[in-house]
C-alpha cells in the first residue's frame, strides 16, 4: 500500500521559474514531513522538512507548505535554476518510529 | 569519516549467488536502515535498526534478505540465492534516535546487478 503519493513524476521547468511538487499522505498518525533531493549516483539528502503544526516552511528557495486538513503536502523552488535540477521525494513518519515511507519521486530538469 | 560509508559502490553477481553489502553508518547514530532503490523508482523499506531493540524486518521482501547489524555500528545486508529482480540500488542510511527534527543520512548506496 502506497501511504504517500506523488505527483507530478517528472516536470520541466525553465530557469528563473517556480518548480511545484505536490504530495498526499493517508496515515494521519504522520506527523513529520521532509523533502529529500537526490542527484544521479549519489544517496538522498534532506532538503528541508516540516512538522504538523505549521502551515508553511521557507529555506531560501525553498518552500514547503502543508495542508493538515487535505493531508497534503508541497515543495515550491522559487527562481528555479539547472543546478536544481534531480530527483526530489517528499516522505513521512511518525513521532513514534522514525521510519521514513517515501514517496515515488519527480524527476525536475531545469532548463537554461 | 563524516559521512555513511557502503561498500561495495557495484557489485554484479551471477543469479542464485548470495552477496553481502556493507554499511557504516555515521558515529554516533543509533539507527540505521536499508532501502532499496529500483530503476526510476522510489525508495522502498527494507529494515530498520533501532540501537539495542529488535529490528523492524517488515520490509524485507522474502526470506533471502537478512540483515544484521554488529555492535551497534556496521550493518550487513545479506541476499541469498539472487534472482534477476534483486536488481537495484541499495541505500543504507542513519540517523540520530534524539529530537524531532531528525533527517536521514544516506550512502551513496550500492548497485546490484543480477545477471
Amino acid at each position: 500500500q502506497q501511504q504517500v503519493k506523488q505527483s507530478p513524476q517528472s516536470l520541466i521547468v525553465q530557469k528563473g521559474g517556480i518548480s511545484i511538487i505536490n504530495c498526499a499522505y493517508e496515515n494521519t498518525a504522520f506527523d513529520y514531513f521532509p523533502w529529500y533531493q537526490q542527484f544521479p549516483g549519489k544517496g538522498p539528502a534532506l532538503l528541508i522538512a516540516i512538522r504538523p503544526d505549521v502551515s508553511e516552511k521557507k529555506e531560501g528557495r525553498f518552500t514547503i507548505s502543508f495542508n493538515k486538513s487535505a493531508k497534503q503536502f508541497s515543495l515550491h523552488i522559487m527562481d528555479s535554476q539547472p543546478g536544481d535540477s534531480a530527483t526530489y521525494f517528499c516522505a513521512a513518519s511518525m513521532r513514534a518510529g522514525n521510519m521514513l515511507t517515501f514517496g515515488g519521486g519527480t524527476r525536475l530538469m531545469v532548463k537554461p | 569519516g563524516a559521512g555513511v560509508s557502503q561498500s561495495p559502490s557495484n557489485k554484479v553477481t551471477e543469479k542464485g549467488k548470495d552477496v553481502e553489502l556493507r554499511c557504516d553508518p555515521i558515529s554516533g547514530h543509533t539507527a540505521l536502515y536499508w532501502y532499496r532503490q529500483s530503476l526510476g523508482q522510489g525508495l522502498e523499506f527494507l529494515i530498520y535498526f533501532q540501537g539495542n531493540s529488535a529490528p523492524d524486518k517488515s520490509g524485507l521482501p522474502s526470506d533471502r534478505f537478512s540483515a544484521e547489524r554488529t555492535g551497534g555500528s556496521v550493518s550487513t545486508l545479506t541476499i541469498q540465492r539472487t534472482q534477476q529482480e534483486d536488481s537495484a540500488v541499495y541505500l543504507c542510511a542513519s540517523s540520530l534516535d534524539s529530537g524531532f527534527n531528525y533527517g536521514y543520512t544516506f550512502g551513496s548506496g550500492t548497485r546490484l546487478t543480477v545477471v
